[in-house]
């Protein structure tokens, strides 16, 4: 079963762009890169998933490279409601350690 | 349209007793799915099931036993609790029957063994 790996965190300000970006090595021909977010004391939620190119949605864009070995989370313009651990999965259902995302005022 | 729900909330438990983790799910998906969540080890899938009668091992399966009866339901149980199973332990369902299905995942048991 694949894993990922990610930074384990990141720092920013609101109002900046934040990228975090995920190696998924061994992502097989079929599988889907799939973004979660997580708050303390929740359950992780649903972001983002795409398979190839670029995906976006209100909350986010996804970019994936054409060997989709690796793939870009993209928060526009973040606030510090957007603090929270961020995980990405290559297919399957194996999560990694997540990116904890602090920030700052 | 509740979601997954979760219950209990919160656990303690001493060493060599044994408890059930109940997952509801009302959006009728085929998946469901059992991880645990430990400090700097990001979330480990324990069991999980494609469809009602059917479990299958994660990455961390020993120590649990899982069942699903239902298709609403997924147990998760622990027959002698150990405090290595200390841990906050999430539920988790997703509807289509592939793995590229997003998950829905519900807040959480926080079990602490002693």
């Amino acid at each position: 079963l694949a894993k990922t790996t990610q930074p384990i965190s990141m720092d920013s300000y609101e109002g900046q762009e934040v990228n975090i970006t995920c190696s998924h090595n061994n992502i097989a021909t079929n599988d889907y890169i799939t973004w979660y977010q997580q708050f303390p004391s929740q359950g992780p939620r649903f972001i983002i998933q795409g398979y190839k190119t670029k995906v976006t949605n209100e909350v986010a864009s996804l970019f994936i490279p054409a060997d989709r070995k690796s793939s870009t989370l993209s928060l526009p313009r973040v606030s510090l409601s957007d603090t929270a651990v961020y995980y990405c999965l290559g297919g399957k259902l194996i999560f990694g350690q997540g990116t904890e995302l602090s920030v700052k005022p | 349209n509740a979601g997954v729900t979760q219950t209990p909330k919160f656990r303690v438990l001493k060493t060599g007793q044994s408890m059930t983790l109940l997952c509801a799910q009302d959006m009728n998906h085929e998946y469901m799915y059992w991880y645990r969540q430990d400090p700097g080890m990001g979330l480990r899938l324990i069991h999980y099931s494609v469809g009602e009668g059917t479990t299958a091992k994660g990455e961390v399966p020993d120590g649990y036993n899982v069942s699903r009866l239902k298709k609403q339901n997924f147990l998760l149980g622990l027959e002698s609790a150990a405090p290595s199973q200390t841990s906050v332990y999430f539920c988790a369902s997703s509807f289509r029957t592939d793995y590229n299905s997003p998950l829905h995942f519900g807040n959480g048991t926080r079990l602490t063994v002693t």
